[in-house]
């Protein structure tokens, strides 16, 4: 079975500056999806980025951006410039390709506090 | 377009009581997931929804879970009778027949039993 990893449970960032989550994974399969979601408090979770395991090139959003090694089995995220409005949790998720049912496996949340 | 939405937002139960929660997930998408977070553990998956019919249902918790989604639109997910390692927050979410990965949830409901 695939688990996920964040061993990050809180992380701080100045205002504008840069951080970085986190995450790793395990799996016997060559082509899934992974993915970072963001849950605002109170507020549903939304996709900040995705990325495809066969595709070797990170994805980048905006200011959001990974590095995936899919060697080390590691997709950390990097935000950019970092913003009040990105103080959230953040979850790492891992879907397989194989099955059409998609579900996702989640790590445990990163809590990202911006301090202005 | 509206996104997923989850009724109730927060849930107060005595142990033993009986809690529905639903889930209208947006219009369109055949596909619904439920997810459960337990005590800040991980979100972890429940079941799988296409149209009416149950996909993957290997990870309700036990039969005191019963979910149904009748006509294939809104789902509802009962704890009967609920115990207290059942708080903790139910997601929804959905996605269309396009296979992209993503998922959109709602906000949550979250269940408190004491």
């Amino acid at each position: 079975a695939q688990t996920v990893t964040q061993s990050q449970p809180e992380m701080s960032v100045q205002e504008a500056e840069t951080v970085t989550l986190s995450c790793t994974y395990d799996t016997s399969e060559s082509d899934y999806y992974l993915f970072w979601y963001k849950q605002p408090p109170s507020r549903q979770m939304i996709l900040v980025i995705r990325q495809e395991a066969y595709k070797q090139q990170n994805a980048t959003e905006n200011r959001f951006s990974v590095n995936f090694q899919k060697a080390a089995k590691s997709f950390s995220l990097k935000i950019s410039d970092s913003q009040l409005g990105d103080a959230a949790m953040y979850f790492c998720a891992y879907s397989t390709l194989k099955a059409a049912g998609n579900k996702l496996t989640f790590g445990g949340g990163t809590r990202v506090l911006v301090k202005p | 377009e509206a996104g997923v939405t989850q009724f109730p937002s927060h849930s107060v139960i005595e142990k033993g009581q009986t809690v529905t929660l639903r889930c209208d997930p947006i219009s369109g998408h055949d596909n619904l997931y439920w997810y459960r977070r337990v005590m800040g553990k991980e979100i972890k998956f429940l079941l799988h929804f296409v149209k009416e019919s149950k996909q993957d249902e290997s990870g309700m918790p036990n039969n005191r879970f019963l979910a149904e989604r009748t006509g294939g639109t809104y789902s509802t997910l009962k704890v009967q009778p609920a115990e207290l390692e059942d708080s903790g927050v139910y997601f929804c979410a959905s996605r269309g027949l396009m296979n992209t990965g993503e998922l959109f949830f709602g906000e949550g409901s979250r269940l408190t039993v004491l």
